[in-house]
């Protein structure tokens, strides 16, 4: 079935960088639009940025906005999350997600990946 | 502190009916944004339970439906069971932060 896999995360110093990756299979990546969303240890859901299909569009967060970029390859079938000067309130799970129903808005998301763990200590 | 509002836990007995509220304002909800509703359980990844207000995703079980009116929407949960008892997340856009929004979450306890 469609399988999203990150990637990347791992204990980084403040002020550093980070680049997160998802891995999607089994689905025509190049058709959807893909987000990040995080989750920061017992806390809820924070959505962080979006990019279109075919990367002409991106949106983000304003919590990370001037610090985080989202790009995507589609000649790899993968998405990436740029994180830089990387606070410890930047400390969570980061989710891919890809977009499940374009007729709403926004859209939903399905599926989810796994999730990779960031965490931002010195 | 989110900008839609979900009471933090809902409890109910096995069999009952519950309900989990999703409360925005005019610049989300209340503009006509759609409203998707999402599972979680402990250490795993959010799923979508009900999609565009009130659709149910392919595989999820009958007793789930969703509905939005006005500024709120709502998840309804009936005949609950003892494997419903997870986290539950509402997600909408606002356009005044000009992004998409999350609810700040519901725990479900079955009792």
């Amino acid at each position: 079935q469609v399988q999203l896999v990150e990637s990347g995360g791992g204990v980084v110093q403040p002020g550093r960088s980070l680049r997160l990756s998802c891995a999607a299979s089994r689905f025509t990546f190049s058709s959807y639009g893909m987000h990040w969303v995080r989750q920061a240890p017992g806390k809820g859901l924070e959505w962080v940025a979006v990019i279109w299909f075919d990367g002409s569009n991106k949106k983000y967060a304003d919590s990370v906005k001037g610090r985080f970029t989202i790009s995507r390859d589609n000649s790899k079938n993968t998405l990436y999350l740029q994180m830089n000067s990387l606070r410890a309130e930047d400390t969570a799970v980061y989710y891919c997600a890809r977009e499940y129903d374009s007729n709403g808005y926004p859209p939903s998301l399905d599926p989810w990946g796994q999730g990779t763990l960031v965490t931002v200590s010195s | 502190q989110s900008v839609l509002t979900q009471p933090p836990s809902v409890s109910g007995a096995p069999g009952q009916r519950v309900t989990i509220s999703c409360t925005g304002n005019s610049s989300n909800i209340g503009a006509g944004f759609d409203v998707h509703w999402y599972q979680q359980f402990p250490e795993t990844a959010p799923k979508l339970l009900i999609s565009v207000n009130i659709n149910r995703p392919s595989g999820v079980p009958d007793r789930f439906s969703g509905s939005k009116s006005g500024t709120s929407a709502s998840l309804a949960i009936t005949g609950l069971q003892a494997e419903d008892e997870a986290d539950y997340y509402c997600q909408s856009y606002d356009s005044s932060l000009s992004g998409v929004v999350f609810g700040g979450g519901t725990k479900l306890t079955v009792l």
